[in-house]
């Protein structure tokens, strides 16, 4: 059984370009959930998805990020026109329910030069 | 969320017992206490939970005082691959929003 995948690894993009992060769940697994961390710092919250639907994106910034997990294929998580400070390790985890017992997957690294 | 406290290091060398302590003194009577370990270049890992008193698998034990307003996660002989950040998180059942602090980094030298 695989595990919670991500792709790309790593990304580099220049500043005003966009970024896509893919990840694609453990098999069996319809509950996604994106965090970002910073430099130095720990893992904060994104957003939540099922399938087909936001559950709750609280900790989304309101403008350039967006994200959707489909009904078919991976979720994904779109940043737009990206900035400097956009430049962190982004995780993705999925769970078979809504539950704090995660699966993280190994992250992409996204650096905005 | 209950806000949790656990040192920023720790050294340790192989063949030896790591202790790291959370304080977590506002935590609610629903909320559990859980581990999670952190490589370079990895997502987190989820080691170990327990409500109250001790709970012990494979990896580590958790020691929980029956106060719970500290947690005591205890890694038993470890080895150079145990180096890693290790976050201690105090969540209610439902919980999804995980929250991660800094973490004890635990560097293991030979």
């Amino acid at each position: 059984n695989a595990g919670v995948m991500q792709n790309p690894r790593h990304l580099v993009r220049r500043r005003g370009q966009e970024a896509r992060l893919r990840c694609s769940p453990m098999k069996g697994h319809s509950h996604v959930y994106w965090y970002r961390q910073l430099p130095e710092e720990g893992l904060k919250f994104m957003v939540y998805l099922q399938k087909e639907n936001i559950i709750d994106e609280s900790g989304m910034p309101k403008e350039r990020f967006s994200a959707e997990f489909p009904k078919e294929g991976p979720s994904i998580l779109r940043i737009q026109q990206v900035v400097r400070g956009d430049s962190a390790a982004y995780f993705c985890a999925s769970s078979p329910d809504s539950s704090h017992e995660q699966y993280f997957g190994p992250g992409t690294r996204l650096t905005v030069t | 969320l209950a806000k949790t406290t656990q040192p920023i290091s720790m050294d340790s060398y192989e063949g030896q017992e790591v202790n790291i302590t959370c304080s977590h003194n506002n935590i609610a009577t629903n909320d559990y206490i859980t581990w999670y370990q952190q490589f370079p270049s990895q997502g987190p890992r989820f080691i170990i939970q327990g409500y109250k008193t001790k709970v012990t698998n494979e990896v580590a034990s958790l020691f929980i005082p029956a106060d719970r307003k500290s947690s005591t996660l205890s890694l038993p002989r470890v080895s150079l691959s145990d180096t890693a950040v290790y976050y201690c998180l105090v969540l209610t059942e439902g919980d999804y929003k995980l929250s991660f602090g800094a973490g004890t980094t635990v560097t293991v030298r030979a």
